[in-house]
């Protein structure tokens, strides 16, 4: 069974900074993902970045980027330059390959201080 | 294009009574999928469908729970009869192959409290 794992309940940065969050999962697949969605205050959840479990490099959106650790089962995201829009609760998600079945951790709330 | 739309947004009801949530995913996702969010926790799945047919409920308690995708487009899920426990956000995504493995977009949700 996959578990997905965010150790920190809460964090915050200055805007303009650059914030990580950390996260860690469990499977015993070999063929899998990695995503990170966003939740802002009352609206949709959207994914944020997406890496594949064969991929050694790291994903990169924009201002976000990953730093996978496959043998640690460690997958970080990184926010540069943040903005007060980055404000939300951050979800790491895991899926096996050739399932549709996402499981979620239980989310980090990102504040982002002016 | 347009995203997901769920109703109501917001629910109160008294334990015991029914409910129901509409979901219109987005035009072409073949897949849906109902999560149920409880507070402070990541969403878990409850139902998904492929077209009209659901190929994933293992995880929706079915003596109080039923959801239906008829002609593989719209999605009612319903509750009967509510209990305390089922106080949650119950949130609706679709997906399409096109887009990539694990890529949803879902809707607002729609958050339910149970007295």
């Amino acid at each position: 069974a996959q578990t997905v794992t965010q150790s920190q309940p809460e964090m915050s940065v200055q805007e303009a900074e650059t914030v990580t969050l950390s996260c860690t999962y469990d499977t015993s697949e070999s063929d899998y993902y990695l995503f990170w969605y966003k939740q802002p205050p009352s609206r949709q959840m959207i994914l944020v970045i997406r890496q594949e479990a064969y991929k050694q490099q790291n994903a990169t959106e924009n201002r976000f980027s990953v730093n996978f650790q496959k043998a640690a089962k460690s997958f970080s995201l990184k926010i540069s330059d943040s903005q007060l829009g980055d404000a939300a609760m951050y979800f790491c998600a895991s899926l096996q390959g050739g399932s549709e079945k996402l499981v979620f951790g239980k989310g980090t709330k990102l504040t982002v201080n002016p | 294009e347009a995203g997901v739309v769920q109703s109501p947004r917001y629910k109160i009801i008294e334990k015991k009574q029914p409910v129901a949530f509409w979901c219109n995913p987005i035009s072409g996702h073949n897949t849906l999928y109902w999560y149920r969010q409880n507070l402070g926790q990541g969403p878990e799945l409850l139902i998904r469908y492929e077209n009209e047919e659901a190929v994933d409920d293992s995880q929706l308690p079915k003596d109080r729970f039923s959801a239906e995708r008829l002609k593989g487009v719209d999605s009612t899920l319903k509750i009967q009869p509510a209990e305390l426990g089922d106080s949650a956000v119950y949130l609706c995504a679709s997906s399409s192959r096109d887009r990539g493995p694990g890529e949803l977009f879902f809707g607002e949700g729609s958050r339910l409290t149970v007295l």
